[in-house]
């Protein structure tokens, strides 16, 4: 069961490079999810995405962008990296019906270092 | 909105101790929690959850949590904690009412010293 994949697992930018990091589930799960994981802020939510075709901000969405390609994947894109955006990126899934209760599935994680 | 605190960040303990580690949540509507567990360089994964019914929840490695309304606590309890328990725990919270969105606590770091 390959579950939540995440690409890459490590990456090193400059300041002002892109990127988009990939997330590929293979649950049906309706929902995805991307979080940044820093250092005592536990995680947070940057963008998800309930259903394909539909996107909403989390908590902390500047700087990045998003896509829901279709219903597996669920891509997150730097478009000019900030060493503020060091950090652990993880994508999620989970199935939003009442029996699922959106327990939430997570990749391993991505983890980005921005110089 | 639905919050959620853990007091402590780390936790240190022996091998075979007893251990709690605490969390404490705020909302204004019913609510499902759930303790996931971070191994090292590993994502998060489900260690229990409470969603109804019995206040208290079993995991199936020993780990126990006890839904306590009245003081909006979620506390996370071992009798006996072994090396392999040494991971960093999230404490979460859930609308039951259908809502998407789940709220991490910032985490709490168990070092289980041999």
């Amino acid at each position: 069961n390959a579950g939540v994949t995440q690409t890459p697992k490590f990456q090193v930018l400059k300041t002002g490079q892109s990127m988009t990091l990939q997330c590929a589930q293979d649950m049906n799960h309706n929902s995805m999810y991307w979080y940044r994981q820093d250092p005592g802020m536990g995680l947070r939510l940057i963008y998800y995405s309930a259903s394909e075709g539909t996107t909403d901000k989390g908590e902390v969405p500047n700087g990045y962008n998003v896509s829901r390609l279709n219903k597996r994947e669920f891509s997150l894109r730097l478009e000019s990296a900030a060493p503020s955006q060091t950090s652990v990126y993880f994508c999620a899934s989970s199935l939003t019906t009442s029996e699922a209760k959106n327990i939430q599935y997570f990749g391993a994680g991505t983890r980005l270092s921005v110089l | 909105a639905q919050s959620v605190t853990q007091l402590d960040s780390q936790v240190p303990v022996f091998e075979e101790a007893p251990v709690e580690l605490r969390c404490n949540y705020s909302s204004s509507v019913s609510v499902y929690l759930f303790w996931y567990v971070q191994y090292p360089n590993q994502g998060l994964q489900l260690l229990l959850k409470y969603l109804s019914g019995s206040t208290l929840v079993k995991s199936i490695n020993g780990f126990e949590a006890e839904f306590n309304k009245s003081q909006t606590s979620f506390h996370l309890r071992k009798p006996s904690v072994h090396i392999s328990d040494t991971a960093e725990y999230f404490c979460a919270v859930s609308d039951s009412g259908g809502y998407q969105k789940v709220t991490f606590g910032t985490g709490t770091k168990l070092q289980v010293i041999p």
